[in-house]
């Protein structure tokens, strides 16, 4: 069984460009999680989606960061612009409804450098 | 807020011994707890977790402790190979939402 697919691995940008971040989740979970990964730091939820609806986006910088998982399947997540500070790395996570949290599976993550 | 945190940030064990990483938590109303482990360059992957109601869970090497009295949780892996190398951190879970402390870097010397 595939795991949860990221893409790109890798991005370097310049302040003040965007970027967007691709996830495909593994097969038949409804539930589509994105965290943000500092160095040295655990990582932290930015928005929760149940099928194609974002049921916790508390966490999410509205002001320059945006979500869509608009069939309920892959999701896309957006910097518009990129600031230094969101060099990070972003993760992908999935699970099955209804388990609470728990088992979530985690992508590789795409490492994003700020210039 | 409500935070995890854990007591050391590096472990360093000689290979075949056993290794405990120990985790403190804040949310006495966290219903479950889980420890994943991190190693370089990949997302987290799931170790083992426990629910609130348990004290103890086994699983293949490992086993998590649960005191909830003193809000404390430890991972302990027996015969600690290279392959255990990484970083572990522990979370806890409440209403869909899982919160991560810093991480604990284990290094197993051969």
């Amino acid at each position: 069984e595939a795991g949860v697919v990221q893409s790109p691995r890798y991005k370097i940008i310049e302040k003040k460009q965007p970027v967007a971040f691709w996830c495909n989740p593994i097969s038949g979970h409804n539930t589509l999680y994105w965290y943000r990964q500092n160095l040295g730091q655990g990582p932290e939820l930015l928005i929760r989606y149940e099928n194609e609806e974002a049921v916790d986006d508390s966490q999410l910088p509205k002001d320059r960061f945006s979500a869509e998982r608009l069939k309920g399947v892959d999701s896309t997540l957006k910097i518009q612009p990129a600031e230094l500070g969101d060099s990070a790395v972003y993760l992908c996570a999935s699970s099955v409804a209804g388990t609470a949290g728990g088992q979530q599976y985690f992508g590789p993550g795409t490492r994003l450098t700020v210039t | 807020g409500e935070s995890v945190g854990l007591h050391l940030p590096t472990l360093s064990v000689q290979e075949g011994d056993n290794s405990i990483i120990n985790c403190a938590y804040s949310n006495s109303a966290s219903d479950y707890f889980i420890w994943y482990k991190q190693e370089s360059g990949k997302g987290p992957q799931f170790i083992i977790d426990i629910r609130s109601n348990m004290d103890k869970r086994q699983g293949q090497r490992v086993t998590v402790l649960l005191n909830k009295t003193v809000k404390h949780l430890s991972l302990q892996i027996a015969a600690t190979q290279p392959g255990d190398s990484a970083v572990y951190f522990c979370s806890e879970g409440s209403n869909y939402k899982l919160t991560f402390g810093k991480g604990t870097l284990l290094t197993v010397n051969p």
